[in-house]
């Protein structure tokens, strides 16, 4: 089954609101975790390290103020997109790692969100 | 700074035939090698990845992978591919050592015709 969850999976929003994603690692502590973004027909591009208790690292090219991501537990990652245009438009995935147990460094990768802002 | 290149960006096959997806990344030091699969509608799941070890990798659902460190090479197999295996194919790199954070390569979309 799946260790790491995304919600929602799709979002419609109206221009100009923000709405929120979340990222849980569901039997791990993950502090990190990672935020992607998968415009169609293209590559997955790493947007950002989301860092447990502290600020997330942001890629080249991404606005931190658009793109607010918090993750306030170890559990957790939350990613906002703010005042969002048709632009922002796109499938949003995350990730985390866990360095435990069997799975030995095993990435795994959410179900991703699908924004549409109309 | 790193890059990881997908040469075919869009295979189609006949089912039975074999497979073989290139890869290559820009890197120096130690790398860790990953190989995706998301299927139509679905999220990415992973199919075989390579730390250290036997270069040779065998993944999930008969697909394997050999890391040639001379070529900068990671490239996917299969002996024979079936209709379900129609899907998106990504590669990627760990960028740097101990980190899950991935630079991705293009995607190649694979389509088998039954």
């Amino acid at each position: 089954g799946a260790v790491v969850s995304q919600h929602p999976s799709w979002v419609i929003c109206k221009s100009g609101t923000s709405v929120k994603i979340e990222c849980r690692s569901l039997d791990f502590q993950a502090t990190t975790m990672f935020w992607y973004r998968q415009f169609p027909k293209q590559s997955l591009m790493l947007m950002a390290t989301s860092n447990e208790g502290s600020k997330a690292t942001y890629e080249q090219g991404v606005e931190k103020d658009k793109f607010l991501i918090n993750h306030a537990s170890l559990t957790l990652s939350t990613l906002t997109v703010t005042s969002a245009h048709p632009e922002d438009s796109s499938f949003y995935i995350c990730s985390a790692r866990d360095f435990r147990g069997l799975r030995g460094n095993t990435i795994y990768f959410g179900e991703g969100s699908w924004l549409t802002v109309v | 700074a790193q890059s990881v290149s997908q040469h075919n960006h869009h295979v189609i096959l006949s089912e039975a035939a074999s497979l073989e997806l290139g890869c290559n990344y820009s890197y120096g030091g130690t790398v860790n090698l990953f190989w995706y699969v998301q299927y139509p509608g679905q999220h990415l799941q992973l199919l075989l990845k390579y730390f250290s070890g036997d270069p040779l990798v065998k993944g999930i659902k008969g697909f394997e992978a050999e890391f040639i460190k001379s070529k900068f090479s990671f490239n996917l197999r299969k002996p024979s591919v079936q209709w379900s295996d129609t899907a998106e194919y990504f590669c990627a790199v760990n960028a740097g050592s101990n980190t899950g954070k991935l630079i991705f390569g293009q995607g190649t979309t694979l389509q088998v015709k039954p």
